[in-house]
């Protein structure tokens, strides 16, 4: 069974702390990905990454950054958190090359900035 | 623009059946997914479409329509378990999969 796991289930942080949310997927997947979901918005995609040391700006990356030093470990890097981070994040990997290019959801991590 | 569209809350009976839509407009279309998402969990793939048509997979069915950017995800013989948010996706251009706000569907005894 593929296997995707982040750092923590509930995070409480303050406004302008530095936040490190860290991804782990065991299955050798080339493709990692950070969304955050929010009620009534779905999945945002923030960044993603095909390879290690790669990354791709998805559709809202403002505030954010990541980090692929490893295959197997992707970071979401808040530099200085604000309010409007208070969210749900999900990291997904995903296999490339093969159809039908199914992501693999960890159990998210639900983030609030206080 | 980038666009998918699907109702926000449903409710059907157990036993019953359901039809949960889907339209999208998007930049390229490769395929598109369905998941289900119980509460407080994780997203869990059900479903990928590519060519169009109707695919089956034991209740739950896909059906896909690329000419009028639609979708459906049909289930049968509801369980209460089934009670969850079901979320539609697009893989566009660019490698992207763009998701829909979801639905959620409330199933009653």
């Amino acid at each position: 069974d593929v296997k995707v796991t982040q750092s923590s289930r509930y995070l409480v942080k303050r406004t302008g702390e530095k936040v490190f949310l860290e991804c782990v997927q065991d299955m050798d997947h080339e493709n990692m990905f950070w969304y955050r979901q929010d009620p009534g918005l779905g999945l945002r995609l923030i960044y993603f990454s095909y390879d290690v040391k790669m990354k791709e700006k998805g559709d809202i990356p403002e505030g954010y950054s990541v980090s692929r030093e490893k295959k197997e470990r992707f970071s979401l890097i808040l530099e200085s958190a604000s309010t409007n981070q208070t969210s749900m994040y999900l990291c997904a990997s995903s296999p490339s090359g093969r159809a039908p290019y199914e992501q693999y959801f960890g159990p998210g991590t639900r983030l609030t900035v206080t | 623009g980038q666009n998918i569209d699907q109702p926000t809350e449903m409710t059907a009976t157990e036993g019953a059946i359901v039809q949960i839509n889907c339209t999208y407009q998007t930049s390229g279309f490769n395929g598109l997914f369905w998941y289900q998402q119980h509460a407080g969990e994780a997203p869990t793939f059900l479903s990928y479409n590519v060519l169009d048509g109707l695919e089956e997979k034991g209740r739950f069915s896909s059906f896909l329509s690329r000419s009028k950017g639609y979708s459906y995800l049909l289930l049968k013989e509801l369980q209460m378990k089934d009670s969850a948010s079901y979320l539609c996706a697009v893989y566009s251009s660019a490698s992207k999969i763009i998701f829909g706000s979801g639905t959620r569907l409330s199933i009653r005894p």
